[in-house]
C-alpha cells in the first residue's frame, strides 16, 4: 500500500526566505516521488521527480527535493522564495509498473509575503 | 501546442442530469487519467485508459463510466449527477507504454462542476 502526508496545509513565508515544504511516503516497494505545482486556476505541472537515479531532485523554478529513505521523507526546498511562488504544491508517489497508482498528499498552500 | 483540453470549463447540474466531460491530447500519450480534486483531500484517481481501447478503475469509480473514444480523447460521463459529485474534475495524460503511473503526467485545466 502507498500514502503521502503532507505537513501542513498552509505555509507563509516572507519573499527572499527558505521555501520548505514536507512530505512523508509509505511504499511497499521501491517508490517513484513526485512534487507537483497547481497555480490559481489551472491543472497541476510536474516540478520534478525521484526515480533512485540520485537523491537529490533538482527541478524547475529552483525547487528542488532530497529523498531520504530512512525518514521516508521527500521534502522540497527553494532558497529564496518569490512572489511568483504562491500557489499549492502535491507530493505523490507511486510505483514501477500499473498495479501503482499514483497517490497524492492533501497538498499545501504556499503563501508568499512580500 | 494545446496539451490537454477539456470542455466545459464550468458547469451546474441539478440532481439526477447526466452530462459527460470531454478531454483531448495531442501530445500521441498512450495513457489518459481521470480526477477529482476535492478542498483537503489531493487528487483522486477515478478511471484511467492505458491505451486505445481499454479502461481500468481507479480510486472513486461509483458514479462515473468513462470511453477512450481514440487515442486523443477520453470522457467522463455522469450518468445521475449527484451533490456529492460536486468537485474540480482533471483529465491527464502521459507517455506512459503500460499504463505506469511512474511517467510524468500532463494536466488539462479543469471543469468545476457544482451539482445542486
Amino acid at each position: 500500500a502507498q500514502s503521502v502526508t503532507q505537513l501542513g496545509s498552509h505555509v507563509s513565508v516572507s519573499e527572499g526566505a527558505l521555501v520548505l515544504l514536507r512530505c512523508n511516503y509509505s511504499s511497499s516497494v521501491p517508490p517513484y516521488l513526485f512534487w507537483y505545482v497547481q497555480y490559481p486556476n489551472q491543472g497541476l505541472q510536474l516540478l520534478l521527480k525521484y526515480t533512485s537515479a540520485a537523491t537529490l531532485v533538482k527541478g524547475i523554478n529552483g525547487f528542488e527535493a532530497e529523498f531520504k529513505k530512512s525518514e521516508t521523507s521527500f521534502h522540497l526546498t527553494k532558497p529564496s522564495a518569490h512572489m511568483s511562488d504562491a500557489a499549492e504544491y502535491f507530493c505523490a508517489v507511486s510505483g514501477r509498473d500499473s498495479s501503482y497508482k499514483l497517490i497524492f498528499g492533501s497538498g499545501t498552500r504556499l503563501l508568499v509575503r512580500p | 501546442n494545446a496539451g490537454v483540453t477539456q470542455t466545459p470549463k464550468f458547469q451546474v447540474l441539478k440532481t439526477g442530469q447526466s452530462m459527460t466531460l470531454q478531454c483531448a491530447q495531442d501530445m500521441n500519450h498512450n495513457s489518459m487519467y481521470w480526477y477529482r480534486q476535492d478542498p483537503g483531500m489531493g487528487l483522486r484517481l477515478i478511471y484511467y485508459s492505458a491505451s486505445e481501447g481499454t479502461t481500468d478503475k481507479g480510486e472513486v469509480p461509483n458514479g462515473y463510466n468513462v470511453s477512450r473514444l481514440n487515442k486523443r480523447e477520453f470522457s467522463l460521463r455522469l450518468e445521475s449527477a449527484a451533490p456529492s459529485q460536486t468537485s474540480v474534475y482533471f483529465c491527464a495524460s502521459s507517455a506512459s507504454p503500460g499504463g505506469a503511473f511512474s511517467y510524468e503526467q500532463y494536466f488539462g485545466p479543469g471543469t468545476r462542476l457544482t451539482v445542486t
